[in-house]
C-alpha cells in the first residue's frame, strides 16, 4: 500500500516563526497536495505539486510556500507562523487523480 | 465549477440502524466520485470510488451508485457499527484533473 507520512502529529509554534511541515510518500506518485482543515470550512486547498520543483497555488495559498526538491517530498512552510494558521494540515499523493488520493494521518499545529 | 454538495451533520443513530449520507454534485465534464471517510484523529481514508454511471462502489458494507440523471452518489450502509463513527466526506474530480473538490463532510456517531 502507498504511505504517505507527514513528520510531526502535533506541532506547538510561536507567533513569527518559521515552520516546516514535511510530507514524504514511498510509491512515486507524481502528485502531492496540501490541504488544511478546519471545523466548518472542509479541506482547503494551500498548495500542490505535479513534478519536482514544479508548484501550483491551491485556493488559500497566503502566508504559504511549498518545496519539492525530490519526487517523494513535499514540504509546506509557514514564512512567519500568526494564530489564525492553527489547523490540522493534510498531505495527500496520488498517480492519477481519478485513481483517488492518499492522505497522510495528519500535522495538528497550534500556533501561540 | 465543480462542487459537492453533501447533507450536513451531525448525523447520530443507534448499533444496527440504517445509514444514508446524500452527496449530490455538480461538474463541467464527466467526474470520478469517491467518499473517503476519517476516524477521529487521522488522516482521509478513502472508502470507495466510482468512474462512470450506473458504477456502484462498495467497501466493508458500505456502498454509493453513480447516479447521473440525479448527479447523486449517495453513502449506504444496512447496518452500521460503533465502529463506523468518523467524518464522511463526498469527492469528485474530473478526467485528467489534479484538482480534486470535497464536500464539507457528515460527521456520524453511532451509538451501541
Amino acid at each position: 500500500d502507498v504511505k504517505v507520512t507527514q513528520s510531526s502529529r502535533y506541532l506547538v509554534k510561536r507567533t513569527g516563526e518559521k515552520v516546516f511541515l514535511e510530507c514524504v510518500q514511498d510509491m512515486d506518485h507524481e502528485n502531492m497536495f496540501w490541504y488544511r482543515q478546519d471545523p466548518g470550512l472542509g479541506l482547503r486547498l494551500i498548495y500542490f505539486s505535479y513534478d519536482v520543483k514544479m508548484k501550483e497555488k491551491g485556493d488559500i495559498p497566503e502566508g504559504y510556500s511549498v518545496s519539492r526538491e525530490k519526487k517523494e517530498r513535499f514540504s509546506l512552510i509557514l514564512e512567519s507562523a500568526s494564530t489564525n494558521q492553527t489547523s490540522m494540515y493534510l498531505c495527500a499523493s496520488s498517480l492519477r487523480g481519478y485513481y483517488g488520493y492518499t492522505f497522510g494521518s495528519g500535522t495538528r499545529l497550534t500556533v501561540v | 465549477g465543480n462542487s459537492v454538495t453533501q447533507m450536513e451533520g451531525p448525523v447520530t443513530l443507534s448499533e444496527e440502524a440504517f445509514l444514508t449520507i446524500n452527496c449530490t454534485y455538480t461538474a463541467t465534464g464527466y467526474p470520478s466520485l469517491f467518499w473517503y471517510v476519517q476516524y477521529p484523529g487521522e488522516g482521509l481514508q478513502l472508502l470507495l470510488k466510482a468512474t462512470k454511471a450506473d458504477d456502484k462502489g462498495s467497501n466493508k458494507g458500505f456502498e454509493a451508485t453513480y447516479r447521473k440523471e440525479t448527479t447523486s452518489f449517495h453513502l449506504e450502509k444496512g447496518s452500521v457499527q460503533v465502529s463506523d463513527s468518523a467524518v464522511y466526506f463526498c469527492a469528485l474530480i474530473l478526467y485528467n484533473n489534479n484538482d480534486m473538490r470535497f464536500g464539507a463532510g457528515t460527521r456520524l456517531t453511532v451509538k451501541p
